[in-house]
């Protein structure tokens, strides 16, 4: 069974501080890594990580991905109030489900 | 375009009673899916389909059933509502093939909260 873990399950933190958020995964032939913010409402999209070491950016976010120890990382630089949500990793294997770990509930405090 | 839109946004049920969330897309997407999302559990899929006329069961299907009879339509069905089922349902969307741009990438309706009573 596909399985997806994130850590930590929640942080408080200081606008401007850098956080740092992990996700390890164990999927069956595996295709992709995403990751979602979600405020109040639906999943917003993120990234998607296919190949190990490449680095996407958008603004102060960005993630790798390490296919060798299965997981990858979501940096918050500069972090903003409004950067407060649900930080969710997904992984897909070789089936079309998408298998979300419990996600990552960030504070970002004034 | 409207994206993924799901039908009612909220709903209360007497235990027993049956219901069905209507889930629409407008993006042509060929893979759609169901997830439920609890507190501290985060999004389990219930069912997804990968095409018109086709269904399977994902990590948590029991007690409810789907159908995908048009391809921008997904229905989730609940036949005998059971307070284990309140939960925050979210339908979402995805293109099928491989190496084409945002395929894999599940575009979310902005949920629909059910409550059992």
């Amino acid at each position: 069974e596909d399985k997806v873990v994130q850590s930590p399950l929640s942080l408080v933190v200081h606008e401007g501080d850098t956080v740092t958020l992990n996700c390890s995964y164990e999927v069956t032939n595996f295709r992709s890594l995403l990751w979602y913010k979600q405020e109040k409402k639906a999943p917003t999209f993120l990234f998607m990580l296919t190949s190990s070491g490449i680095e996407k950016k958008s603004g102060r976010l960005s993630s790798i991905l390490d296919k060798k120890e299965l997981f990858s990382i979501l940096n918050i630089t500069a972090t903003q109030t409004g950067d407060s949500a649900v930080y969710l990793c997904a992984s897909r294997g070789s089936n079309y489900k998408l298998t979300f770990g419990k996600g990552t509930l960030l504070t970002v405090n004034p | 375009n409207a994206g993924v839109t799901q039908t009612p946004k909220f709903r209360v049920l007497k235990t027993g009673q049956s219901m069905t969330l209507l889930c629409a897309q407008d993006m042509n997407h060929e893979y759609m899916y169901w997830y439920r999302q609890d507190p501290g559990m985060g999004l389990r899929l219930i069912h997804y389909s990968v095409g018109e006329g086709t269904t399977a069961k994902g990590e948590v299907p029991d007690g409810y059933n789907v159908s995908r009879l048009k391809k921008q339509n997904f229905l989730l069905g609940l036949e005998s509502a059971a307070p284990s089922q309140t939960s925050v349902y979210f339908c979402a969307s995805s293109r099928r093939r491989e190496g084409v741009t945002g395929a894999n990438v599940l575009t979310f309706g902005a949920g629909s909260r059910l409550t059992v009573l």
